[in-house]
């Protein structure tokens, strides 16, 4: 089955620490998203990437970073300087990276930082 | 910059019944379009339904219908024939076609909760 998988799904780290959020797709979808969640919140756009080796900051970037090595995969790296890591974080992909195409998601990852 | 505002933060609706959820958006942007998802109490995203800005006929996709009414800038979501499985989190979001890259903006989510 096609699809895009997020682990793990909860994770937990202590303050000042870096964690990588893991991201895969076998849909074989050129563009790729993060967005983090808040409670009671909608989605915010971290970091996007249309094709591989290129990616471009989202709404609010600070404090993450990205790689995009790969078509099938987009880590997420929650540095220390994000002041607060706290969410739940989904990854998705679609077919193009015009605003045409549906995105799809993936089960998403809940980062407690403690 | 592009804004997209859901009023209802909650609503009750009966099993069976129709249940429409307020969207309303602003942009300067004539190309764009309207997407819904779905936010049960799993927490995954699904999407329900997209509206491109120069569709001139209301999309539908099953028991869900997207009320597009452009000089109002609204995209409202009806749901017909409500099922317990329909409580969950909507979200409305908006995508600019000609910018480079598909990226959404969310409002802010209306739950909808389904009573037997």
């Amino acid at each position: 089955d096609g699809g895009i998988t997020q682990s793990p799904k909860y994770l937990f780290r202590k303050e000042g620490q870096n964690v990588t959020l893991s991201c895969e797709q076998n849909l074989n979808h050129d563009a790729m998203y993060w967005y983090r969640q808040d409670p009671g919140q909608g989605l915010r756009l971290i970091y996007y990437s249309q094709i591989v080796n290129d990616f471009q900051k989202g709404d609010i970037a600070e404090g993450y970073s990205v790689s995009r090595e790969k078509k099938e995969s987009f880590p997420l790296t929650v540095t220390s300087a994000q002041k607060n890591p706290t969410a739940f974080y989904l990854c998705a992909s679609s077919i193009l990276g015009t605003g045409e195409s549906e995105q799809f998601f993936g089960p998403g990852t809940r980062l407690t930082v403690l | 910059a592009q804004k997209i505002t859901q009023t209802q933060p909650g609503m009750f609706v009966q099993e069976k019944e129709a249940v429409t959820l307020d969207c309303t958006y602003d942009t300067s942007d004539q190309s764009y379009g309207l997407f819904w998802y779905k936010q049960p109490s799993s927490w995954e995203m699904i999407f329900l339904i997209y509206q491109g800005s120069y569709d001139e006929q209301n999309a539908t996709e099953g028991r869900y219908s997207l009320n597009f009414q452009k000089a109002r800038k609204s995209a409202n979501l009806v749901i017909s024939a409500s099922q317990l499985g329909d409580s969950a989190m909507y979200f409305c979001a908006m995508s600019m076609i000609k910018a480079a890259g598909n990226k959404l903006t969310f409002g802010g989510g209306t739950r909808v909760l389904v009573k037997p």
